[in-house]
């Protein structure tokens, strides 16, 4: 079985300072890794994938994420934050059965801008 | 840009009530999906449905629950019999297919609150 653990519930950060979202996962078999948003009032939005190759990940809106295989964890950082950054983010796993790939979701991070 | 909508966004029922909840998945997308989120814990996979069948469900996704698709455009999930524990936020999901390369689509939500 598969689980996602996002440690920090809430992440305060002033505007124009870097943050990191943590993330780590467990699965038995090959891995793919997202990290979707949630705006207030709006779905979720996907803002980067890890599938294969590159362990470095860049997404939308400046967000990339590094997959790291030995420490399990595929952190999101951005290295200087706007208010519009306010949102819910998820990390997800899949293992990426054809016709199955059901997204196993940690339970969000909430990060907050400081202006 | 195509969306994923859901309606209602919040619906308020008496415990024993049976509720439907509406989703329009994008237009060419095949492979659809419910998920929850209880208040303060993970997204929650529920079920995927593919070609009008179940293509998998959780332990969740029991007897007093059921995903149709009535129509061309309209995706479905019924509970027949809604328990206080239901009340959460039901996220729809839309896919082009069932590759985990397809990015996963999803609406804004609809709140349930069984009372």
């Amino acid at each position: 079985a598969q689980s996602v653990t996002q440690l920090d519930s809430q992440v305060p950060v002033f505007e124009e300072a870097p943050v990191e979202l943590r993330c780590n996962y467990s699965s038995s078999v090959s891995v793919y890794l997202f990290w979707y948003v949630q705006y207030p009032n709006q779905g979720l939005q996907l803002l980067l994938k890890y599938l294969s190759g590159s362990t470095l990940v860049k997404g939308i809106n400046g967000f990339e994420a590094e997959f790291n295989k030995s420490q399990t964890s595929f952190h999101l950082r951005k290295p200087s934050v706007h208010i519009s950054d306010t949102a819910e983010y998820f990390c997800a796993v899949s293992d990426g059965g054809f016709g199955n790939e059901k997204l196993t979701f940690g339970t969000g991070t909430r990060l907050t801008i400081i202006p | 840009e195509p969306e994923v909508t859901q309606t209602p966004s919040h619906q308020v029922t008496q415990m024993g009530q049976e509720v439907i909840l509406r989703c329009v998945p994008i237009s060419n997308h095949l492979y659809f999906y419910w998920y929850r989120q209880i208040l303060g814990q993970k997204v929650e996979f529920l079920v995927s449905f593919y070609n009008n069948e179940i293509s998998e469900k959780s332990e969740i996704f029991d007897d007093q629950f059921s995903v149709e698709r009535p129509d061309g455009s309209n995706f479905t999930l019924k509970i027949r019999s809604t328990k206080l524990e239901d009340s959460a936020m039901y996220f729809c999901a839309s896919s082009e297919s069932g590759a985990i390369y397809n990015e996963q689509f999803f609406g804004p939500g609809t709140r349930l609150t069984v009372l």
